[in-house]
């Protein structure tokens, strides 16, 4: 069975400051891998994935994650964040085959001026 | 319109009454997913639907059945509330083996 943990319920940031937030996951089988932000009172977006091909995956705002096979990891990082990335982020896993996703319990991402 | 609609945004419901959340996508995705979301527990899967006619069971889904009659509309039914079932409850669809999945806005509901 596939499972993801989110090392940390809350991360309390300054602005511009880096943020790293930590994923792991268990899985058999090969996975894709997803993080997705909640903003307040709203649905959750897909902020970025690994499907294939490089282990580096990119976002349009400037985080960023990295899958690491050996470790079972996909950590997702900003080198300086902005209020605005005030949000709920889930980590999220896929097998690939049946489409269903499995998320950790989520990280509180709270940025302060 | 386009992407996922929700309704109602939010219901009060006494205990014992049955309740249909309403879930329609307009962007003739193949496989639909009902979720809930409980504080410290993520999103857990209640039901799916991989295509029109289809229907299949996820992590949680005792006090729950779906339908799905069409590509568009996947309704999710509690046919008796119990205070258990106080979440906030997301729609969310994916086109047929993308695996990326387009939420709804979510119905918050209160079983007393």
């Amino acid at each position: 069975a596939q499972s993801v943990t989110q090392l940390d319920s809350q991360v309390p940031v300054f602005e511009e400051a880096p943020v790293e937030l930590r994923c792991n996951y268990s899985s058999s089988v090969s996975v894709y891998l997803f993080w997705y932000v909640q903003y307040p009172n709203q649905g959750l977006q897909l902020l970025l994935k690994y499907l294939s091909g490089s282990t580096l995956v990119e976002s349009i705002n400037g985080f960023e994650a990295e899958f690491n096979k050996s470790q079972t990891s996909f950590h997702l990082r900003k080198p300086s964040v902005h209020i605005s990335d005030t949000a709920e982020y889930f980590c999220a896993v896929s097998d690939g085959n049946t489409g269903k996703l499995i998320f950790g319990q989520g990280t509180t991402l709270q940025v302060k001026p | 319109i386009a992407g996922i609609t929700q309704a109602p945004t939010s219901q009060i419901l006494a205990a014992g009454r049955r309740m249909t959340l309403r879930c329609t996508q307009d962007m003739r995705h193949n496989a639909m997913y009902w979720y809930r979301q409980d504080l410290g527990l993520g999103l857990r899967l209640i039901h799916y639907s991989n295509t029109a006619g289809t229907t299949g069971k996820g992590e949680v889904p005792d006090g729950y059945s779906v339908s799905r009659a069409n590509t568009d509309d996947f309704p999710l039914t509690l046919a008796s509330a119990v205070p258990s079932q106080t979440s906030v409850y997301f729609c969310a669809s994916s086109p047929q083996g993308t695996d990326t999945q387009y939420f709804g806005p979510g119905t918050r509901l209160t079983v007393l």
